[in-house]
């Protein structure tokens, strides 16, 4: 099955620091990928859309320029959280899909991030 | 505009049948999914919809009524693991985006 994975895991950081995170998709060449922030028992929050070699198309309140997104190849992204604040604290996972897998995402299993 | 509806929790029974409803208003769709999620972990795949009717996946069921903007997933013979949140999420038109319903956490009891 398709494998999505996301690293790390868990990141505690300083406020005012940049924190990047990857999503990899392991077995396959994902078209696009998606990022989602969750609160805790909240459903999932899409922040915007990226396709391989193109500037992400963000969701409507999410700032571009805190929240920076690089799909540079077919099997990796990454979101930068510039200057993050406690409130940017969060559940963030990414998804990927395939032109082959249309019908499905497959979800990385997420980063918890702590801002102090 | 888009709106998804779930109920906020839900108990259930060890062995019983639990149906989880799902409606939309959406300004496009291009077929419904369901999620399960445990605490902590990233949603996996239950079921997908995108035309009328029961689609059938060993003790998981998903409905859908284009015309009505509904959807549910019924669970049967519950464990104790399908404690969880599901959640139902439509595809808006020809794209890629998914918009999610804001989850209903299921809480089986022995």
């Amino acid at each position: 099955g398709a494998v999505v994975s996301q690293h790390p895991s868990r990141v505690i950081c300083k406020s005012g620091t940049s924190v990047k995170i990857e999503c990899r998709s392991l077995d396959f060449q994902a078209t696009t990928m998606f990022w989602y922030r969750q609160f805790p028992k909240k459903s999932l929050m899409l922040m915007a859309t990226s396709n391989e070699g193109s500037k992400a198309t963000y969701e409507q309140g999410v700032e571009k320029d805190k929240f920076l997104i690089n799909h540079a190849s077919l099997t990796l992204s990454t979101l930068t959280v510039t200057s993050a604040h406690p409130e940017d604290s969060s559940f963030y996972i990414c998804s990927a899909s395939a032109r082959s897998s249309y019908n499905e995402q497959f979800f990385g299993p997420g980063t918890r991030l702590t801002v102090l | 505009g888009q709106n998804i509806d779930q109920p906020t929790e839900m108990t259930a029974t060890e062995g019983a049948i639990v149906q989880i409803n799902c409606t939309y208003q959406t300004s496009g769709f291009n077929g419904l999914f369901w999620y399960q999620q445990h605490a902590g972990e990233a949603p996996t795949f239950l079921s997908y919809n995108v035309l009328d009717g029961l689609e059938e996946k060993g003790r998981f069921s998903s409905f859908l009524s284009r015309s009505k903007g509904y959807s549910y997933l019924l669970l049967k013979e519950l464990q104790m693991k399908d404690s969880a949140s599901y959640l139902c999420a439509v595809r808006d038109n020809y794209g890629q985006n998914f918009v999610f319903g804001p989850g209903t956490r299921l809480s089986v009891l022995p």
